[in-house]
């Protein structure tokens, strides 16, 4: 298995525009997370899905975040507008049951 | 919100010797996981750790969990070059979500 692939691996976007990060799990596993890492907050988590169904989405800052899962091989990040506080490293990981979590490499986001 | 904090936060060493790093954390938990995170990359599960459970071992890691101390700690022994990385812990509380402390940052030197 190729782990949980992530794209891009960085995105330089303008503030205000539209960003969309994506997620491919490892096969079988049924929960996805999405975390962000910031040297001042650390690794927070914004939302995980279990079987593609959202659970709990209350780490998402806000309403300019929202993630999708239409199948259990893909997930979204979407952050519309973008701002300059939203750079951050962006992580999807995945798991069966509660085991160990399985990282993607990230999505380096700067936002100018 | 991050429920484990490392200790120390920074941790330099001589190849060869051993590296101890502790975790602790406020509210009852499943279980506990250790992850290492090398630079510019990715979060690698290193060991997990439930809550009916003292100690374990994997390879030259070895973890202990006190509940009652509410704490952990992470040992790793005979160190290498390699081991260089930031390790994070991180806490189940039954919710299905892990919440990752600020991590120990390892720096083995040659």
């Amino acid at each position: 298995d190729a782990g949980v692939i992530q794209s891009p691996r960085h995105e330089v976007t303008e503030m205000g525009q539209e960003v969309t990060l994506r997620c491919k799990p490892i096969s079988g596993h049924d929960y996805l997370f999405w975390y962000r890492q910031t040297m001042m907050r650390g690794l927070e988590l914004l939302i995980y899905f279990n079987n593609n169904v959202p659970i709990d989405d209350s780490g998402m800052p806000e309403d300019r975040f929202s993630a999708k899962m239409p199948n259990a091989s893909f997930s979204t990040l979407k952050i519309q507008p973008s701002e300059p506080r939203d750079s951050a490293v962006y992580f999807c990981a995945s798991s069966f049951g509660l085991g160990g979590y399985t990282f993607g490499s990230g999505t380096r986001l700067t936002v100018v | 919100s991050q429920q484990g904090e490392e200790d120390p936060q920074a941790l330099s060493i001589q190849e060869g010797e051993n590296a101890t790093m502790n975790c602790s954390y406020k509210t009852s938990i499943n279980n506990l996981q250790w992850y290492r995170q090398n630079s510019g990359r990715g979060l690698v599960h290193l060991i997990l750790i439930r809550s009916n459970e003292r100690e374990k071992h994997s390879g030259r890691l070895r973890v202990t969990l006190d509940t009652s101390k509410k704490s952990s700690s992470l040992l790793i022994t005979a160190s290498r070059a390699a081991d260089t990385a930031s390790y994070f812990c991180a806490t189940d509380a039954y919710d299905y979500k892990l919440s990752f402390g600020a991590g120990t940052t390892v720096t083995v030197r040659a």
